[in-house]
């Protein structure tokens, strides 16, 4: 079974400056989607960012990017510039290409604070 | 398009009693699935529907636990003799029959048993 490690329970950044989450996920697949996920308060899940294991470029969206290494099996998420809003629950997630179903494996969470 | 809508919002049940959540998913998407959150954790999946059918309930208890997705209606989670263990957000998320989409969340159930 996979298995998705997020060892940074809570993580604070000061506005405008640049902050990474970590995570690893452990799986014996070679083809799979792994996705970060942004919960604020209001308690809606939102994606952030989707990378696919075939693709070695990293995904980027506006002020989001991650760094893919297959082979380490890590999919961190850096956050540039960051804004108030961007303080959350983020959740790494990953998707199995090959199973029947493709069920959402999350990780645990890191809380995310930003500072004025 | 008036995304995942789940409802109620909020539940609050009393020990014993029956809850029922209810799940409607975005218009064009066969595909639901139901995951469970408890405080300060991830999300786990419980189950994955298609209309008429349950396609895998691995995340499922096997007891007082019951999902349906009817040809007509919204998907439904129901828990039988809820106790306090159940008290949880439950999420319902859609998906086309695209497999490389990502899935679209509603904004949760949050069931309180008392």
């Amino acid at each position: 079974a996979q298995t998705v490690t997020q060892s940074q329970p809570e993580m604070s950044v000061q506005e405008a400056e640049t902050v990474t989450l970590s995570c690893t996920y452990d799986t014996s697949e070679s083809d799979y989607y792994l996705f970060w996920y942004k919960q604020p308060p209001s308690r809606q899940m939102i994606l952030v960012i989707r990378q696919e294991a075939y693709k070695q470029q990293n995904a980027t969206e506006n002020r989001f990017s991650v760094n893919f290494q297959k082979a380490a099996k890590s999919f961190s998420l850096k956050i540039s510039d960051s804004q108030l809003g961007d303080a959350a629950m983020y959740f790494c997630a990953y998707r199995s290409a090959e199973e029947y179903g493709n069920k959402l494996v999350f990780g645990a969470g890191t809380i995310l604070r930003v500072k004025s | 398009n008036a995304g995942v809508m789940q409802n109620p919002r909020h539940l609050v049940r009393r020990r014993g009693q029956e809850a029922r959540l209810r799940c409607s998913p975005m218009k064009g998407h066969s595909h639901v699935y139901w995951y469970r959150q408890l405080p300060e954790e991830g999300l786990k999946f419980m189950v994955y529907l298609q209309k008429e059918n349950i396609i895998d309930e691995s995340g499922m208890p096997k007891e007082r636990f019951s999902a349906e997705f009817p040809k007509e209606g919204p998907s439904i989670l129901r828990i039988q003799q809820v106790v306090r263990g159940d008290s949880a957000a439950y999420f319902c998320a859609s998906s086309p029959q695209v497999r490389t989409h990502g899935y679209t969340f509603g904004s949760g159930t949050r069931l309180t048993v008392v």
